[in-house]
């Protein structure tokens, strides 16, 4: 079954900092990737997606993510964090190339940022 | 563009009632999907439509949970007789086309007393 792992449930970066987050996912064909942000409350904001082409895909708020087909990882990664950058981030796969319609999520990995 | 809205935003009700929630999607979008959110957990699908048809609702937790889409545009989500273990976040998502980035909307939190 499809399915996404997220390794890392909490991490803590000082300001400034740079942050990559992992994500690894399950699935025979190339996957449709995406990375969303969550704040308090809220709903899923898209950072950045890959269906196909260059790996290395550039997002908002300075965000970018490199997919891996070698190790099955899509990572996140920002060269500098900013306190406003705290929040919960989520790696999620389409399976069946997009058809079945659903997203399949990882459990998250909450960012914490020190100033 | 207004975004995905859901109303309530937060709903408290008691064991055993039921509740409903609307979706309002983007509107040129043709596709509506619902999700649930647990504490600690990132959202599980539950069901979604093309137009007014629901095209996957295996996935609905249990004979509880229905959800319609009359008209091809808004989207209710409805739980009967709910359950303490009901209390979570029900979020909605839009989008343009399969596969697409779907758009959400910032959830329906419901609290079962």
């Amino acid at each position: 079954a499809q399915s996404v792992t997220q390794p890392d449930i909490h991490i803590t970066v000082s300001e400034g900092a740079s942050l990559e987050l992992r994500c690894n996912y399950s699935y025979g064909a190339t996957p449709y990737l995406f990375w969303y942000v969550q704040s308090p409350g809220q709903g899923l904001q898209l950072l950045l997606k890959y269906f196909s082409g260059d790996t290395l895909v550039q997002g908002i708020k300075g965000f970018e993510a490199e997919f891996k087909r070698s190790q099955s990882s899509f990572n996140l990664r920002k060269p500098s964090v900013h306190w406003s950058d705290a929040a919960e981030y989520f790696c999620a796969v389409a399976p069946g190339g997009g058809s079945q319609g659903n997203l399949i999520f990882g459990k998250g990995t909450k960012l914490s940022v020190k100033p | 563009d207004t975004g995905v809205s859901q109303d309530p935003r937060h709903k408290i009700t008691k064991r055993g009632q039921n509740v409903t929630f609307r979706c309002d999607p983007i509107s040129e979008h043709n596709r509506l999907y619902w999700y649930r959110q647990t504490l600690g957990q990132g959202p599980e699908f539950l069901t979604y439509f093309q137009n007014e048809a629901q095209l996957e609702k295996s996935r609905l937790l249990s004979d509880r949970f229905s959800a319609e889409r009359p008209k091809g545009s808004f989207s209710t989500l409805e739980i009967q007789r709910t359950e303490q273990g009901d209390s979570a976040m029900y979020l909605c998502a839009s989008s343009l086309f399969l596969p697409d980035t779907q758009y959400f909307g910032p959830g329906t939190r419901l609290t079962v007393l």
